[in-house]
């Protein structure tokens, strides 16, 4: 079955304290993105990768950090997190070019409490 | 700047009518694509449907379709014949091409009341 995989669902911390979230797909696919959602604010792309070890910042990237060392993970990293990072996050896979039917497939999201 | 725009915070529909959700875009790529997405209230993303920018045909997918008028810059979604589950929040996003660095944006969202 086609998926990605994000962990944890759940997850409380402190100011601080790193963190990394796991992101994992079963596609082959190249592009791999984090997003953050916020009430009124829709979805914003945080990073995003095309392919291993080629990672660009999207529209809030600040305060995160990524890495694509192999092609089926892509973790997000949150070296000290603040309450302003209090939120739910997505990862999302999919083909790369907007060209084709690039449908992303979402993992069921991550909501993240900083205290 | 690449922008996507949803208009209609919430939307009211009666049960088996059509709606149309409205999502206009702004980018300067020539080769982009759109998307809509649904998310309900337990949280997941559920992909509907896809237009890409060179697709002379407007998308169809059931009972979703995507107006899409690529002058104006619009790609909105009808849904027809609306049932209860279609209740939920939907949003339109985009996919640059190479001049945009393929970055993926999304609308703030057009959240759908469907009434029995």
């Amino acid at each position: 079955e086609a998926q990605v995989t994000q962990n944890p669902r759940y997850l409380i911390t402190v100011t601080g304290k790193k963190l990394t979230v796991t992101c994992s797909q079963n596609m082959n696919h190249e592009y791999m993105s984090w997003y953050r959602q916020d009430p009124g604010l829709g979805l914003r792309q945080i990073y995003y990768s095309m392919n291993v070890e080629v990672t660009d910042k999207g529209d809030v990237p600040e305060g995160y950090k990524v890495s694509r060392k192999e092609k089926r993970n892509f973790p997000l990293i949150l070296e000290s997190p603040s309450p302003n990072q209090t939120s739910l996050y997505f990862c999302a896979s999919s083909l790369t070019s907007p060209s084709m039917n690039t449908e992303a497939f979402f993992g069921q999201g991550t909501r993240l409490t900083v205290v | 700047a690449q922008k996507i725009t949803q208009t209609q915070p919430g939307m009211f529909v009666q049960e088996k009518e059509a709606v149309t959700l409205d999502c206009t875009y702004d980018t300067s790529d020539q080769s982009y694509g759109l998307f809509w997405y649904k998310q309900p209230s337990s949280g997941e993303m559920i992909f509907l449907i896809y237009q890409g920018s060179y697709d002379e045909q407007n998308a169809t997918e059931g009972r979703y379709s995507l107006n899409f008028q690529k002058a104006r810059k619009s790609a909105n979604l009808v849904i027809s014949a609306s049932q209860l589950g279609d209740s939920a929040m939907y949003f339109c996003a985009m996919r640059e091409g190479q001049t945009g660095g393929f970055k993926t944006i999304f609308g703030a969202g057009t959240r759908l009341f469907v009434k029995a």
